[in-house]
């Protein structure tokens, strides 16, 4: 069955910290992982998308793995802001797109100062 | 570029009565996608347009809800009649094309039905 599935499922950590949020998935065949920023009442933000031939990934502070022979994927926020409060929801997708796509259930982070 | 647009940003209605969520994509962009998000069961894909053509609309729950894209500019999704089940946060969101592209989500519609 496909499946995705996002540890923990929340988190609190301080202003300044460094985390790392895990994403376990068995969808097959395998084309593109995708992790997105969800504030509270808005909608997700892209932070990145990778196909099966990228380990590693940046955006700013965001930095996500992936290892496609283990099927899991990392994103690792370095210092940590407030602004950082949010769900991190990781998708991933086989080839074709449309209901390809296999949503987790996202992780809910919150920075504290 | 003002982003992804959508209307209304809040609605509530009472249940049988029909309701109409509108979506104009960014300008440019070719893919169009509807969201349906629950506490219960998270982020849903309903249905995609690719060039104003619904792709795969597996994803709708049932014949109540139906979409339209009649230009590139504009789309809709119809829930009628509405039922209390339907009570979520519905998005809207777009992309230059199908594939690996970037999507970009508007700000969703909080449907209420009571």
């Amino acid at each position: 069955k496909n499946q995705v599935e996002q540890s923990p499922q929340s988190l609190i950590i301080l202003e300044g910290k460094n985390c790392t949020l895990q994403c376990n998935y068995t969808v097959s065949p395998f084309s593109n992982l995708r992790w997105y920023k969800q504030d509270t009442g808005r909608g997700p933000v892209s932070l990145t998308i990778m196909t099966f031939s990228e380990n590693t990934k940046s955006n700013g502070r965001y930095t996500a793995t992936l290892d496609a022979d283990t099927k899991q994927s990392s994103l690792h926020i370095t210092a940590s802001q407030l602004s950082d409060s949010a769900s991190y929801i990781c998708v991933v997708s086989k080839p074709g797109g449309g209901q390809n796509f296999v949503f987790g259930p996202g992780t809910r982070l919150s920075v504290l100062p | 570029d003002a982003g992804v647009i959508q209307s209304p940003r809040h609605e509530v209605t009472e249940m049988g009565q029909e309701v109409t969520l509108r979506c104009k994509p960014i300008s440019g962009h070719n893919s169009l996608f509807w969201y349906r998000q629950t506490m219960m069961r998270g982020l849903e894909l309903l249905i995609y347009f690719n060039n104003n053509v619904p792709i795969d609309d597996s994803g709708m729950p049932e014949d109540r809800f139906s979409a339209k894209m009649p230009n590139a500019s504009f789309s809709t999704l119809k829930i009628q009649p509405s039922e209390p089940r339907d009570s979520a946060v519905y998005f809207c969101a777009s992309s230059l094309s199908q594939g690996i592209y970037e999507q970009y989500f508007g700000p969703g519609t909080r449907l209420t039905v009571t």
